[in-house]
């Protein structure tokens, strides 16, 4: 059974700090990772990750895996309230089914 | 900027009835999803669409869960008898092709059963 799991499960910082979100999988098939951002409802694209040691990037967001060690993290620099949210990680299978970590709740305070 | 669309937003209903959940998936878009999460706890893979059929199933997608893609924009999610454990939220989720494709979520529908 694919597995998906996130630390911490909670992280509470203040303005302008820097968050390492961790993920951790175990997945048949491995096809890919990615990233989404839920606020309210729907989760939201961050990244998606199918290489090694690829750094990807927007803004303040960067994202790397290591399918060695099978492990993904989420940087976060310059933290803002807006960024405050659950990040959520998912593995891609062969067959296309995510499976998702149960998230990192981040809350950034002013 | 395509979006994948659901209704109703929140529907409730009594036990043991019917319900019919329904999504536009963005329109070039070849593959179908449902995923539901219960409040509390972590997104759950239902199923997948393709070619209109089933791909993929959970452990979760009974017999009384069934999909369909009734013309060619709507893809919907149908609970034939509902439990109260099926309270939770529903994202239908869309991707061009199979493969390095994003998953594009729908904004959710609540179904809170009563």
């Amino acid at each position: 059974e694919d597995k998906v799991v996130q630390s911490p499960l909670s992280l509470v910082v203040h303005e302008g700090d820097t968050v390492t979100l961790n993920c951790s999988y175990e997945v048949t098939n491995f096809r890919s990772l990615l990233w989404y951002k839920q606020e309210k409802k729907a989760p939201t694209f961050l990244f998606m990750l199918t290489s090694s040691g690829i750094e990807k990037k927007s803004g303040r967001l960067s994202s790397i895996l290591d399918k060695k060690e099978l492990f993904s993290i989420l940087n976060i620099t310059a933290t803002q309230t807006g960024d405050s949210a659950v990040y959520l990680c998912a593995v891609v299978n062969a067959g296309n089914m995510l499976t998702f970590g149960g998230g990192t709740r981040l809350m950034v305070k002013p | 900027e395509p979006e994948v669309t659901q209704t109703p937003s929140h529907q409730v209903t009594q036990m043991g009835q019917e319900v019919i959940l329904r999504c536009v998936p963005i329109s070039n878009h070849l593959y179908f999803y449902w995923y539901r999460q219960i409040l509390g706890q972590k997104v759950e893979f239902l199923v997948s669409f393709y070619n209109n059929e089933i791909s993929e199933k959970s452990e979760i997608f009974d017999d009384q869960f069934s999909v369909e893609r009734p013309d060619g924009s709507n893809f919907t999610l149908k609970i034939r008898s509902t439990k109260l454990e099926d309270s939770a939220m529903y994202f239908c989720a869309s991707t061009e092709g199979i493969g390095d494709y994003e998953q594009y979520f729908g904004p959710g529908t609540r179904l809170t059963v009563t």
